[in-house]
C-alpha cells in the first residue's frame, strides 16, 4: 500500500461542476502540498498546509490532520483546469516529500 | 516565489551516451532537489544536492549513474550517464528555503533515449 493515496485516479466533468480529489496518508506529515502538472511536465505549487483550510481563486484546499486526510476543492471548474493534481506529504521524520500516483482531471466545455 | 530555469527542456539521446540537465534559480535557495518521473509514474526523488560537498542520494539511486553538482546557491546540474531506454522520463529539480517551505519546482526534461 502507497503512503499516499489519492482518488479518484482520473475524473472527467463538465465546465463549471464543483471538482473534489482526495488524499489520504498513511505516514507522520509535517505538512502536505497539492501540485499541479500540465502536459509538458511542468510542476506548480499550489498549496502547502499543515492544518484547517487554505483558499486561492477557485480552489480550495483542506486538511484533516486526525483523519490523515486532505481535499482539493475546484469551484465553477474550466477547461484550463485541466492537468494532473499531486499530493504530497511532507515526511515528519525523513524530511522528505512522499508523492501520491496524481489524479488525471479533465474539464470538458 | 522562485524562479526555476531548467535545460534543456527536452532531449533524445542515443544509448549509451550522458545528459546534463541544469537548473538555474533566480535567488539563493537553501535546498534543492533533483525528481524523476516515469511515464505514468509519480515522482522519485533521486538525490539532495547539496552546495559544496556531494548529493545526498536516495535508496536505488547512486552517484555514478546520476552525477550531481552544487557550485554555489544557485545553480544544480544532474547527469544522467550512460543512458538506457529505461532511463526515459521526465527530470525535475525543485528548490525551498528550508524543509517547511513549499517547494517550488522547474518546467522538467522530458529525455527520451532510443
Amino acid at each position: 500500500k502507497n503512503e499516499v493515496e489519492q482518488s479518484p485516479q482520473n475524473l472527467t466533468a463538465q465546465e463549471g461542476e464543483f471538482i473534489t480529489i482526495n488524499c489520504s496518508y498513511s505516514v507522520g506529515i509535517s505538512a502536505l502540498h497539492w501540485l499541479q502538472q500540465h502536459p509538458g511536465g511542468g510542476i506548480v505549487s499550489l498549496f502547502m498546509l499543515s492544518s484547517g483550510k487554505k483558499k486561492h481563486g477557485r480552489l480550495i484546499a483542506t486538511i484533516n490532520i486526525q483523519e490523515k486526510h486532505s481535499s482539493l476543492h475546484i469551484t465553477a471548474s474550466h477547461p484550463r483546469d485541466s492537468a494532473v493534481y499531486i499530493c504530497a506529504a511532507l515526511n515528519q521524520g525523513a524530511q522528505k516529500l512522499v508523492f501520491g500516483q496524481g489524479t488525471r482531471l479533465t474539464i470538458n466545455p | 516565489s522562485a524562479v526555476i530555469s531548467q535545460k534543456p527542456s527536452r532531449d533524445i539521446c542515443q544509448r549509451g551516451t550522458s545528459l546534463t540537465i541544469q537548473c538555474q534559480v533566480d535567488s539563493q535557495v537553501t535546498m534543492m532537489f533533483w525528481y524523476r518521473q516515469q511515464p505514468g509514474q509519480s515522482l522519485t526523488l533521486i538525490a539532495t544536492a547539496n552546495q559544496g560537498s556531494e548529493a545526498t542520494y536516495e535508496s536505488g539511486f547512486v552517484i555514478d549513474k546520476f552525477p550531481i553538482s552544487r557550485p554555489n546557491l544557485t545553480f544544480s546540474t544532474l547527469t544522467v550517464s550512460n543512458m538506457s531506454p529505461e532511463d526515459s522520463s521526465i527530470y525535475l529539480c525543485s528548490v525551498s528555503g528550508t524543509h517547511n517551505q513549499p517547494q517550488h519546482f522547474g518546467d522538467g526534461t522530458r529525455l527520451s533515449i532510443l
